[in-house]
């Protein structure tokens, strides 16, 4: 149980153009969720928490005009990045919360990696 | 200064050696993660302990919450032990992860 998905898996897009990335926890309800870059050879970078029903909070440096985060179902959170550029390319994490024997617990999504050419 | 430190930074090990990884964090949590990841990128959470002991096949993770230390060891290491392996602690209310930056592990035939 507590399988998180994300679609597409490898994106590849022309600078300018926006792209969505799905997350979706697929045997669990999560209310909350995080967005996660990483860059080669680095930490996980907390982007964004996004909760059901409410606006995302974006942690400091992170431009939410830019990397806009909609999380319409208790399943399912997007991330769209866009006008997306060169420096954009990173490797996007997200995670779902579920609770488990009074603690939360964090699932993390496979990853998709993002190419701006 | 980070949260949570780990060390050592890079392991280079034989099969079947015995691994630990170490991790230190400063905030009082209230679980402690260790996470796994490969080199294609995906993240496998490995365990989540508030106390004692934990055991997973090869894997052990341990948790001193008074020293604020955790452990994760590998029995008779694989090669396909072979990943950069996370801890994280959880802060303040809504269960942010702090991640420490990673030990590299290598794990030669």
């Amino acid at each position: 149980g507590a399988v998180v998905s994300q679609h597409p898996s490898r994106v590849i897009c022309k600078s300018g153009t926006s792209v969505k990335i799905e997350c979706r926890s697929l045997d669990f309800q999560a209310t909350t969720m995080f967005w996660y870059r990483q860059f080669p050879k680095q930490s996980l970078m907390l982007m964004a928490t996004s909760n059901e029903g409410s606006k995302a909070t974006y942690e400091q440096g992170v431009e939410k005009d830019k990397f806009l985060i909609n999380h319409a179902s208790l399943t399912l959170s997007t991330l769209t990045v866009t006008s997306a550029h060169p420096e954009d390319s990173s490797f996007y994490i997200c995670s779902a919360t579920a609770e488990r024997g009074g603690l939360y617990t964090q699932y993390f999504g496979p990853g998709t990696r993002l190419t701006v050419l | 200064k980070n949260e949570v430190e780990q060390s050592p930074q890079n392991l280079t090990a034989q099969e079947g050696e015995f691994i630990t990884i170490n991790c230190s964090y400063s905030v009082g949590i209230s679980a402690l993660h260790w996470l796994q990841q490969h080199p294609g990128g995906g993240i496998v959470s490995l365990f989540m302990l508030s106390s004692g002991k934990k055991k997973h096949g090869r894997l052990i993770a341990t948790i001193n919450i008074q020293e604020k230390h955790s452990s994760l060891h590998i029995t008779a290491s694989h090669p396909r032990d072979s990943a950069v392996y996370i801890c994280a602690a959880p802060r303040g209310s809504n269960y942010k992860l702090t991640f420490g930056k990673g030990t590299l592990l290598t794990v030669n035939p």
